[in-house]
């Protein structure tokens, strides 16, 4: 199976600020590396897939990047409404596998 | 518009098995590329997962769970059953369904989730 290792595990920001979340896959899986948001006590939503699409409805200052074996989430500007868990994802063999997450809490 | 609800048992014993059925509408399972995935999160821990079953029925499975789960599809009344055998107290979780959608050999998104249910395992 494919590990995916999440860095940090959380991090305190404030609204305004610039977010940067990494992932890390175990062997290469080119650019299939989807990212999700979850909320307490809700399912998670797809934000990015295949490592930099937005995921339509998505807005524009989350953006992700990396290939092989590394990957980045942004959040350009921090908004009250991002403070959650975010998951990285791989899709290029099965099992899939998601990273342990990252939670964003407020400073 | 594409939804997905999870239905099952809240409790179940150890040692029993759960079955969970997973009712959506919005999609056809017929569809080349779309396919149903579970996916599993115990409490404050992070997502699981666990199987999914595809447009032409191939099936895959959790490494570590594979010998426990089986999952099926009647496409004609739009449901995914996913059975768990052997229950135990660390499968206390709450479980998803959700939609993936496959583009080509590798690019997989799991796009519309269930809003899960929980499930507890105690005697």
């Amino acid at each position: 199976d494919i590990q995916m290792t999440q860095s940090p595990s959380s991090l305190s920001a404030s609204v305004g600020d610039r977010v940067t979340i990494t992932c890390r896959a175990s062997q290469n899986i080119i650019i299939y590396l989807n990212w999700y948001q979850q909320k307490p006590g809700k399912a998670p939503k797809l934000l990015i897939y295949a490592a930099s699409s937005l995921q339509s409805g998505v807005p524009s200052r989350f953006s992700g990047s990396g290939s092989g074996t590394d990957f980045t989430l942004t959040i350009s500007s921090l908004q009250p409404e991002d403070f959650a868990t975010y998951y990285c994802q791989q899709s290029y063999s099965t099992p899939r596998t998601f990273g342990q997450g990252t939670k964003v809490e407020i400073k | 518009q594409v939804t997905l609800r999870e239905s099952g048992p809240a409790l179940v014993k150890p040692t029993q098995t759960l079955t969970l059925t997973c009712t959506f509408s919005g999609f056809s399972l017929s569809t080349s590329g779309m396919c149903v995935s579970w996916i599993r999160q115990p409490p404050g821990k992070a997502l699981e997962w666990l199987a999914r079953i595809d447009w032409d029925d191939d099936k895959y499975y959790s490494t570590s769970l594979k010998t426990r789960l089986t999952i099926s599809k009647d496409t004609s009344k739009n449901q995914v059953v996913l059975t768990m055998t052997n229950m135990d107290p660390v499968d206390t979780a709450t479980y998803y369904c959700a939609r993936a959608r496959h583009y080509g050999d590798y690019l997989e998104v799991m796009d519309v989730w269930g809003q899960g249910t929980t499930v507890t395992v105690s005697s």
